[in-house]
């Protein structure tokens, strides 16, 4: 089982449209969550931080359930711009920089 | 301000030729990570440098792979000899601060292609 998983689409939706992301993770022990955005052949930018009270940012709405080991994103009113893959990154338990990645989810937002 | 750099962008090489990448992070920023994307995979830790000293090395795959961080400033990775499965996006990321929490800064990565 992967440390870290996502359906790795892709998602196409038209713009204007509402899409969510889900992520899973396996180590409950698992302190800090990140969503980052990957565009073709560019470094991964940081998107948005994971708070347990959830946590937005304009039209982008990211939340944590610890319970289920699982982490969502929502963008609301797609733009063609938001067309890229979505990175769901934990941070390795501990006193620890090491990121674990998923795989990501490519989302293609058509006209 | 300058974000983190690595060069070069592409590299390709011949199997059992060696080959340096180099990360410039941001300035300031203590803490410097190596990572690497395979083909059909999805991206991999593979050391973390504190200053000059290696925080944690338990993603390097083998002994063929060389990471160093002399001053504490920029990074080399050396592969040698390089094999065909070392193919693939090799990103350099830094931060400042608690690791645990901290924001890792990606660079545009360097494409290796060992044919």
């Amino acid at each position: 089982r992967k440390e870290v998983e996502q359906d790795p689409g892709p998602f196409n939706v038209p713009e204007g449209a509402t899409v969510a992301f889900n992520c899973t993770y396996s180590n409950s022990a698992s302190q800090s969550f990140f969503w980052y955005r990957q565009d073709c052949r560019k470094e991964p930018k940081l998107l948005m931080s994971v708070y347990s009270s959830g946590n937005e940012d304009g039209r982008f709405t990211a939340q944590l359930n610890r319970a289920s080991q699982y982490i969502s994103l929502l963008i609301r009113d797609s733009k063609l711009s938001d067309s890229a893959t979505y990175l769901c990154v934990v941070n390795q338990p501990g006193n620890t920089g090491k990121l674990i990645f998923g795989q990501g989810t490519t989302l293609q937002v058509k006209p | 301000e300058a974000g983190v750099t690595q060069f070069p962008s592409h590299s390709v090489i011949e199997k059992g030729q060696t080959v340096t990448l180099r990360c410039d992070p941001i300035s300031g920023h203590d803490n410097l990570y190596w990572y690497r994307r395979v083909m059909g995979k999805e991206i991999k830790f593979l050391l973390h440098f504190v200053k000059e000293s290696k925080q944690d090395e338990s993603g390097m795959p083998n002994n063929r792979f060389l990471a160093e961080r002399t001053g504490g400033t920029y990074s080399t990775l050396k592969v040698q000899p390089a094999e065909l499965e070392d193919s693939g996006v090799y990103f350099c990321a830094s931060s400042q601060g608690m690791v645990a929490k901290n924001i890792q800064y990606f660079g545009a990565g360097t494409r290796l292609s060992v044919l």
